[in-house]
């Protein structure tokens, strides 16, 4: 059984970076094509991808958000790392992280954390 | 990059069929697989197609996607609408560069 659970802080300041962490079982990140993804989403808006890190370490970024986003794994501990710096209140919003099993699609969700920047 | 491009919000009735389009707005819809998320409120999303026709095990026949080359979209259709079928659907999709798109995503009620 694939989970996957996110965690992090929930409150950062502007201009912080966020550091956000994915745990997950029932898979490893050295199994040839999977990868895992991380997709966001704001209060009330829509999803919006942001970064995907293949089991060979190749690694995927939005464009618009490229500069800012670092993805990274610990495959021994079953860990996929998410990076982003400069945080702004416009970054407010649900983070999630995915499975990815080959073909760029999710078959499995993490339950998502609410981070908020603000003052 | 392109756009996926979804109606902003559709409504049926229980029982009936409905179904939601994604249009792509540039590049062949047919070049690259696309994807429908369900999200409930309060909710993770989950998969209801991938691949554009394929259904993960448990999500229920009622659930079909297409393709559709000359209107260069994507379609999820629901039949026998049930009120459980009342979320948000999200299409995705990617470019050569394996760049994801996800479209701005449309909401179902079942009245």
């Amino acid at each position: 059984q694939i989970t996957l659970k996110e965690s992090g802080p929930t409150l950062v300041k502007p201009t912080q970076t966020l550091t956000l962490t994915c745990t997950f079982s029932g898979f490893s990140l050295s199994t040839s094509g999977v990868a895992v993804g991380w997709i966001r989403q704001p209060p009330g808006k829509a999803l919006e991808w942001l970064a995907l890190i293949y089991w060979d370490d190749d690694k995927r970024y939005s464009p618009s958000l490229k500069s800012r986003l670092s993805i990274t794994k610990d495959t021994s501990k079953n860990q996929v790392f998410l990076t982003m710096t400069n945080m702004d209140p416009v970054d407010t919003a649900t983070y999630y992280c995915a499975h990815v099993p080959g073909q760029p699609a999710v078959d499995y969700w993490g339950q998502g954390t609410l981070v908020t920047v603000s003052s | 990059n392109f756009v996926l491009a979804q109606p902003h919000s559709v409504s049926e009735s229980p029982g009936k069929t409905v179904t939601i389009s994604c249009t792509r707005s540039s590049g062949s819809i047919a070049t690259n697989y696309v994807q429908w998320y369900q999200q409930r409120p309060g909710s993770a999303p989950t998969t209801v197609i991938y691949e554009d026709n394929q259904r993960p095990s448990g999500v229920p026949d009622r659930f079909s996607g297409s393709i559709d080359s000359s209107s260069n979209s994507a379609s999820l259709t629901i039949s026998g609408l049930e009120t459980e079928d009342e979320a948000d659907y999200y299409c995705q999709s990617y470019d050569t560069s394996i760049l994801w798109v996800f479209g701005g995503g449309t909401k179902l009620t079942v009245l």
